[in-house]
C-alpha cells in the first residue's frame, strides 16, 4: 500500500497569512494527488485533484504543486473560513484511496 | 444535484452485526463506482471500500477485509455497508462517496459526500 504522509500535523496562522501544508507519498504516485478540506461536524470538501487542478467552485487562493513523491497545498491569503483541516489522498493506486492523517489549520 | 444519505448507524455491541445504506440521487448511479471511507471520531479518514459500477470489481482496506461486505442494488439508487463481528475500532463516522474522474479519465476523487452516520461499537 501506498503511504501518505503530511506535514506540519498542526499549525496557527492569522488571517491573511500564506499556508503551506506538505504531503510526502511512500512512492512515486506522479500527479495522483487530491486535497480535501473539512470542518468539524462536516463531511470532506474536494480542493484539488490531480495535484494542481481546481475544483470547481473553489478560491483561487487555494493552490497545488508538486508530482512524484512531495507536493503542497498552499493557501495565499488565510480567510476565517480557512479554518479547517486539511487531507491529502493518493489515487494512482485506484481504488484504494488512502488518505494522509491530516493537518489541522487555526486560529493563532 | 447529486445527493448521498447515509443511514443505518447507531449503538450496536462488540461482535453484532449492523448493515448501513446510502441513499443516492441527482446522478445515474449505474454509471459510477461508489466508495465508503469512515473516520473514527477525532481521527483522521480511512478508506474502507469500493463497488464497481455492475459490482464486478470490489475492494475491501486490510482492516475489514472479512468482516464487511460491500454491495449495491442500482435498481433502488442505494450503496449498502453490511458489517459483521464489529469491534470498538470500528467505531466511526461512515461517509459515502461518488467516484468521479476528471474530463480526461485519468485523475479520479471523490467530488460528493453524504453527511455520514456514527457507528457506535460498545458494550
Amino acid at each position: 500500500d501506498i503511504q501518505m504522509t503530511q506535514s506540519p500535523s498542526s499549525l496557527s496562522a492569522s488571517v491573511g497569512d500564506r499556508v503551506t501544508i506538505t504531503c510526502r507519498a511512500s512512492q512515486s504516485i506522479s500527479s495522483y494527488l487530491n486535497w480535501y478540506q473539512q470542518k468539524p461536524g462536516k463531511a470532506p470538501k474536494l480542493l484539488i485533484y490531480g495535484a494542481s487542478s481546481l475544483q470547481s467552485g473553489v478560491p483561487s487562493r487555494f493552490s497545488g504543486s508538486g508530482s512524484g513523491t512531495d507536493f503542497t497545498l498552499t493557501i495565499s491569503s488565510l480567510q476565517s473560513e480557512d479554518f479547517a483541516t486539511y487531507y491529502c489522498q493518493q489515487s494512482y493506486r485506484t481504488p484504494r484511496l488512502t488518505f494522509g492523517p491530516g493537518t489541522k489549520v487555526d486560529i493563532k | 444535484e447529486v445527493q448521498l444519505v447515509e443511514s443505518g448507524g447507531g449503538l450496536v455491541q462488540p461482535g453484532r452485526s449492523l448493515r448501513l445504506s446510502c441513499a443516492a440521487s441527482g446522478f445515474t448511479f449505474d454509471d459510477y463506482a461508489m466508495h465508503w471511507v469512515r473516520q473514527a471520531p477525532g481521527k483522521g479518514l480511512e478508506w474502507v471500500s469500493s463497488i464497481s459500477w455492475n459490482s464486478g470489481t470490489i475492494y475491501y482496506a486490510d482492516s475489514v477485509k472479512g468482516r464487511f461486505t460491500i454491495s449495491r442494488d442500482n435498481a433502488k439508487n442505494t450503496l449498502y455497508l453490511q458489517m459483521s463481528s464489529l469491534r470498538a475500532e470500528d467505531t466511526a463516522f461512515y461517509y459515502c462517496a461518488k467516484a468521479s474522474a476528471d474530463g480526461t479519465g485519468f485523475y479520479y476523487f471523490f467530488a460528493y459526500w453524504g453527511p455520514g452516520t456514527l457507528v457506535t461499537v460498545s458494550s
